[in-house]
């Protein structure tokens, strides 16, 4: 069984620009949701995709958008990239529905360091 | 709002003592809680969960954690530390909107002296 897995493990971007980061989820789970880790803190929620719609956000600005895609996978874009964005970007996949208590399973992360 | 509280950045032990880490949390419904563990520049690996079953939960590597409603706290204990488990622990409770996202803590750092 396949793990989640996300791509690219780092990335430098200069603020302005736009970055679009990968998560695959983990095989037979449905559902992905996407958390910000500032260094030094615990991750916050950005948004969940079920079904290929968004399931949910957190208090992030509209710049943060994503998609999910019919084999489940799904991006994270973030748009107009500032400072703050500088930060551990987890995705974790969970099988919705099958009564599990929901529980996540989460990727390795990626690193943005935005300069 | 349900919220999750880390009591203590840091915490450092001898290798083969006991490890108490405190969470307390606020929920205005009966909490799903969580422990997840976090090595060194990797993602979140689940420890344990509780779910209102048995209050007293076991989890992986050794540790476990117990539900107390009164006190409203989830802490997490191993009897003796090893130096492997020397990493970030988080606490988090799943929300109550269709989402169930996780609300995690700040995190407590956990150190092993040999």
């Amino acid at each position: 069984e396949t793990g989640v897995t996300q791509s690219p493990t780092h990335l430098i971007k200069t603020r302005g620009q736009q970055v679009t980061l990968r998560c695959s989820s983990q095989s037979g789970h449905n559902t992905v949701s996407w958390y910000q880790q500032a260094l030094g803190q615990g991750p916050q929620f950005i948004f969940q995709y079920y079904r290929e719609e968004e399931n949910g956000r957190g208090n992030f600005p509209p710049r943060f958008s994503g998609l999910q895609f019919p084999n489940y996978s799904s991006e994270l874009n973030v748009n107009a990239l500032e400072l703050d964005d500088s930060a551990l970007y987890l995705c974790a996949s969970s099988p919705r529905g099958r009564g599990d208590g929901y529980e996540q399973y989460f990727g390795p992360g990626t690193r943005l360091t935005v300069t | 709002a349900q919220s999750v509280t880390q009591l203590g950045s840091h915490v450092s032990v001898s290798e083969g003592a006991l490890v108490l880490l405190r969470c307390n949390y606020s929920s205005s419904v009966p909490p799903y809680l969580f422990w997840y563990v976090q090595y060194p520049n990797q993602g979140l690996q689940l420890l344990l969960k509780y779910t209102s079953a048995a209050t007293l939960v076991k989890g992986i590597n050794g540790f476990e954690a117990e539900f107390k409603k009164s006190e409203t706290s989830f802490h997490l204990t191993k009897p003796s530390a090893h130096m492997s488990d020397a990493a970030e622990y988080f606490c988090a409770v799943r929300g109550m909107d269709s989402s169930y996202k996780l609300i995690f803590g700040s995190g407590t750092r956990l150190l092993v002296r040999p």
